[in-house]
């Protein structure tokens, strides 16, 4: 079985501030992990995945996450906060397979607003 | 990767009504799509899982005769929630699995029953 926890359903930062979204997994093997953005009335958007490579991940729009073993982690961050940034994030964890049809689960979404 | 639209990008309907919903993978030939939905302001929920040309697998909890899945070609699966009530207004979202980890995603479907 496998499930991620986001630690935070909403999250305020000032622009220019640094973002951390937290996000925890379980999976009873290896698994691939993921971060996801949602903005408004729109589908999901793949930020960076996590595909057992390197442990620290760059995605787009400046984000990344560090994958840890030891603390079951895969928090997301950001330097510096834009205005642009604000959305929903969710963290999602499948296993580490390729047949094809694994359950990608989510977590419960943090969103994340930005203060001018 | 796999470029994903959905039609319609928002509808209406009255209760009792049924409502078809199409994912398209555009440039990608997709043996597996999968189904969410997003209740306001919660995360995504795993609906099924459809693979072409055989009948799709339903998550614990999902009424597959409420919501029919068909997965007739590579390239298309329609959901279409039967008897539609309010309590089926949602976001509705597919994806597409591509090779190796990706996961490409629709851009939704709202549906809001009255």
């Amino acid at each position: 079985a496998q499930s991620v926890t986001q630690l935070g359903s909403h999250v305020s930062v000032s622009e220019g501030a640094l973002v951390l979204l937290r996000c925890n997994y379980s999976s009873s093997v290896p698994p691939y992990l993921f971060w996801y953005v949602q903005y408004p009335n729109q589908g999901l958007q793949l930020l960076l995945k996590y595909t057992s490579a390197a442990t620290l991940v760059k995605g787009i729009n400046g984000f990344e996450a560090e994958f840890k073993k030891s603390e079951t982690s895969f928090h997301l961050t950001k330097p510096s906060a834009h205005m642009s940034d604000a959305a929903e994030y969710f963290c999602a964890v499948r296993p580490l397979s390729n047949f094809g049809n694994e359950k990608l689960t989510f977590g419960t979404g943090t969103r994340l607003t930005i203060i001018p | 990767g796999a470029v994903v639209s959905q039609h319609p990008s928002w509808v209406i309907c009255k209760s009792g009504t049924s409502v078809k919903i199409e994912c398209r993978s555009l440039d990608f030939q997709a043996t597996t799509m999968f189904w969410y939905r997003q209740f306001p302001k919660q995360s995504l929920m795993l609906m099924a899982t459809s693979n072409e040309g055989s009948k799709a697998t339903y998550e614990q909890g999902v009424e597959k005769d409420k919501f029919l899945i068909n997965h007739a070609s590579l390239t298309l699966s329609t959901l279409t929630v039967t008897s539609a009530h309010p309590e089926d207004s949602s976001f509705y979202i597919c994806s597409v699995r591509t090779s190796g980890s990706r996961a490409n995603f629709g851009p939704g479907t709202r549906l809001t029953v009255t």
